[in-house]
């Protein structure tokens, strides 16, 4: 079965200081990906999406997400980081079952 | 444009009572609906999924149910809430044939069971 992998569970930084948050999946075939971000006391939102062709995707509020077809990996950057990007990042994964699988997600915190 | 509306915000059930959660979408046709519920440090797990009125897809077995009665409305009940039941219900939208189209989710439900 399909899944998802989010290794780094909880992450803090400092101001400016660059971010990458890994995830890899788990499907030999074809496969859209997602990066999720739930700020605190707010609902998901979508942050980017890869679906074909550039695999360097890039998406609100300065983050990027590059597609590693050899690695299984779609991971997130930004270079750097605010106080403000103080939140807890999805990453999903649609192989065409009709739903998304999400990984376990990482909480990500900015001190300022 | 869509929206998505879930309610209610917050809801506190003893053990043993029934429970039902509402999701309704605007704005779109046919939508592909889902119930996901979130735990700390679990990430989000697919409970059910429907592609259209009264059809749905279940993920994992378990207490609850999910019904879709209308084109952009779908239910999750249970005839009696465990502890487990506990956590954080997400409604959520996607486009119909597309797997281009991200999912949009409702603000969620926090489910205490007592």
């Amino acid at each position: 079965a399909q899944s998802v992998s989010q290794h780094n569970h909880h992450v803090i930084l400092s101001e400016a200081a660059s971010l990458e948050l890994g995830c890899n999946y788990s499907y030999g075939g074809t496969v859209n990906l997602f990066w999720y971000v739930q700020y605190p006391g707010q609902h998901l939102q979508l942050l980017l999406k890869y679906f074909s062709g550039d695999p360097l995707v890039k998406g609100i509020k300065g983050f990027e997400a590059e597609f590693i077809k050899s690695k299984f990996s779609f991971n997130l950057r930004k270079p750097s980081v605010q106080w403000s990007d103080t939140a807890e990042y999805f990453c999903a994964a649609d192989t065409g079952r009709r739903a998304l699988t999400f990984g376990s997600g990482t909480r990500l915190q900015v001190q300022p | 444009s869509q929206t998505i509306h879930q309610w209610p915000a917050t809801l506190v059930q003893p053990v043993g009572s029934p429970l039902s959660l509402e999701c309704t979408v605007e704005g779109t046709s046919n939508p592909n609906l889902y119930w996901y519920r979130q735990a700390a440090g679990r990430g989000l797990q697919l409970l059910f999924y429907s592609v259209g009125i009264g059809q749905i897809s279940s993920e994992v077995p378990q207490n609850l149910s999910a019904s879709r009665p209308q084109d952009r409305q779908f239910i999750l009940s249970s005839k009696k809430l465990l502890l487990s039941d506990s956590g954080f219900y997400l409604c959520a939208w996607r486009g119909t044939g597309s797997r281009n189209s991200p999912l949009h989710f409702g603000n969620g439900t926090r489910l205490t069971v007592t």
